[in-house]
């Protein structure tokens, strides 16, 4: 069975620094990987996906997020935080196939002025 | 693409009622998920249907949580009778059937409270 789990459940960070939220699976077979993200009173959106193509992912928002095979990671980074990007990111995977998607407990992000 | 379109949005009942949540997916997706969002647990899969048969419904936490998607378009998640532990946010998902299509798209939820 596949798992994720999300380092930190909260996470802030000053307005123009580096954004890292973490996550790990664990899986059976090589994965898909996503990060969605939750602004207040929305759904879910997709913020980008790995699915056995290139390694290094690029989302909306200028997200990006790497993974990494021999640590099994696929964390959520961006350069220079925005006020805009507040908001809770979840981490999920899915075996190859119809499965539905597992997730993270999530990440609260608070960027600092 | 309209979005997933649940509702209620808000639903306040009191223990022991039958409450019923709707969910429309969004048009083409064969795929629709039930998912419980809670502060301890956060996003648990209750159940999901492959057009109009239930995959798997080992999620659901009781008997009282039932889910049907009569004709494969819109699903229905009953809780019958509900008690205060049932107060979540209810959130349905759809996705294609298509080979390698594997994202779930997302409603906004059905925040319900329990008296």
């Amino acid at each position: 069975a596949q798992s994720v789990t999300q380092l930190g459940s909260h996470v802030s960070v000053s307005e123009g620094a580096l954004v890292l939220l973490r996550c790990n699976y664990s899986s059976s077979v090589p994965p898909y990987l996503f990060w969605y993200v939750q602004y207040p009173n929305q759904g879910l959106q997709l913020l980008l996906k790995y699915t056995s193509a290139a390694t290094l992912v690029k989302g909306i928002n200028g997200f990006e997020a790497e993974f990494k095979k021999s640590e099994t990671s696929f964390h959520l980074t961006k350069p220079s935080a925005h006020m805009s990007d507040a908001a809770e990111y979840f981490c999920a995977v899915a075996l190859a196939g119809n499965t539905p998607l597992v997730f993270g407990k999530g990440t609260r992000l608070s960027v600092i002025a | 693409d309209a979005g997933i379109i649940q509702s209620p949005k808000h639903e306040v009942t009191e223990m022991g009622q039958t409450v019923t949540l709707r969910c429309e997916p969004i048009f083409g997706h064969n795929f629709l998920f039930w998912y419980r969002d809670t502060f301890v647990q956060g996003l648990e899969l209750l159940s999901y249907f492959r057009s109009r048969s239930i995959i798997d419904n080992a999620g659901m936490p009781t008997e009282r949580f039932s889910a049907e998607r009569p004709d494969g378009s819109f699903s229905t998640l009953k809780i019958q009778p509900a008690e205060q532990g049932d107060s979540a946010v209810y959130v349905c998902a759809s996705r294609r059937l298509d080979r390698g299509s594997y994202e779930q798209y997302f409603g906004p939820g059905t925040r319900l409270t329990v008296t």
